[in-house]
């Protein structure tokens, strides 16, 4: 059983444009959800995370958007550029009580971004 | 410091063959992590460590054993290859429970024929 459905599985996008990319999970026990970006050839590496107690995160022009209610949240790449194509994996995980650490990482959205 | 490092980078080998993959991390941290990458599924954990001596079973831990000796490094083996284990492998590490960040390796990129 799948933790965390991301969709969708590719996205093509102009440079300039908004890219947004949706997660859902089930397991209202997670209270952790980091996105991570991944380069061809390259291992996956955190870009930007949230918790539950707030329902936007923003570092530069990398959102998170959290509903909680709604058990989905979603990453959106604001003024895409040619840089930005790579491969994005949403994630989620419980931190408080947990003594695993284990992330469970949705299928990947691969994005590109035409020049 | 260098992070984590897996080696080797490429691989290819015959059904039924073994071989190991190493995982070194310099950065001191409790919990390691094996994973596979493959076109459209993402990645799914086979074997995870919280600590030096101690594994356990993750998402799709058969075909696969592992030892964490020491704490820097994590090995995974594959006893008697299987072409269904030809894949993309990535070691990550993190300091310990959730927020903690995991760092992962290059990766290896395993063929099996």
């Amino acid at each position: 059983q799948q933790q965390v459905k991301q969709s969708p599985q590719s996205l093509i996008v102009q440079k300039g444009g908004i890219s947004i990319i949706n997660c859902a999970y089930e397991n209202t026990a997670f209270d952790y959800f980091p996105w991570y970006q991944q380069f061809p050839g390259k291992g996956p590496a955190l870009l930007i995370a949230i918790r539950p107690d707030v329902s936007e995160k923003k570092e530069g022009r990398f959102t998170i958007s959290f509903n909680k209610s709604a058990k989905q949240f979603s990453l959106h790449i604001m003024d895409s550029q040619p840089g930005d194509s790579a491969t994005y994996f949403c994630a989620a995980t419980r931190d408080r009580g947990s003594t695993l650490g284990r992330l469970y990482f949705g299928r990947g959205t691969q994005l590109t971004v035409w020049p | 410091n260098a992070g984590v490092t897996q080696t080797p980078k490429f691989r290819v080998l015959k059904t039924g063959q073994s071989m190991t993959l190493l995982c070194a991390q310099d950065m001191n941290h409790e919990y390691m992590y094996w994973y596979r990458q493959d076109p459209g599924m993402g990645l799914r954990l086979i074997h995870y460590s919280v600590g030096e001596g101690t594994t356990a079973k993750g998402e799709v831990p058969d075909g696969y054993n592992v030892s964490r000796l020491k704490k820097q490094n994590f090995l995974l083996g594959l006893e008697s290859a299987a072409p269904s284990q030809t894949s993309v492998y990535f070691c990550a590490s993190s300091q310990g429970v959730g927020l903690n960040e995991q760092f992962f390796g290059p990766g290896t990129r395993l063929t099996v024929l």
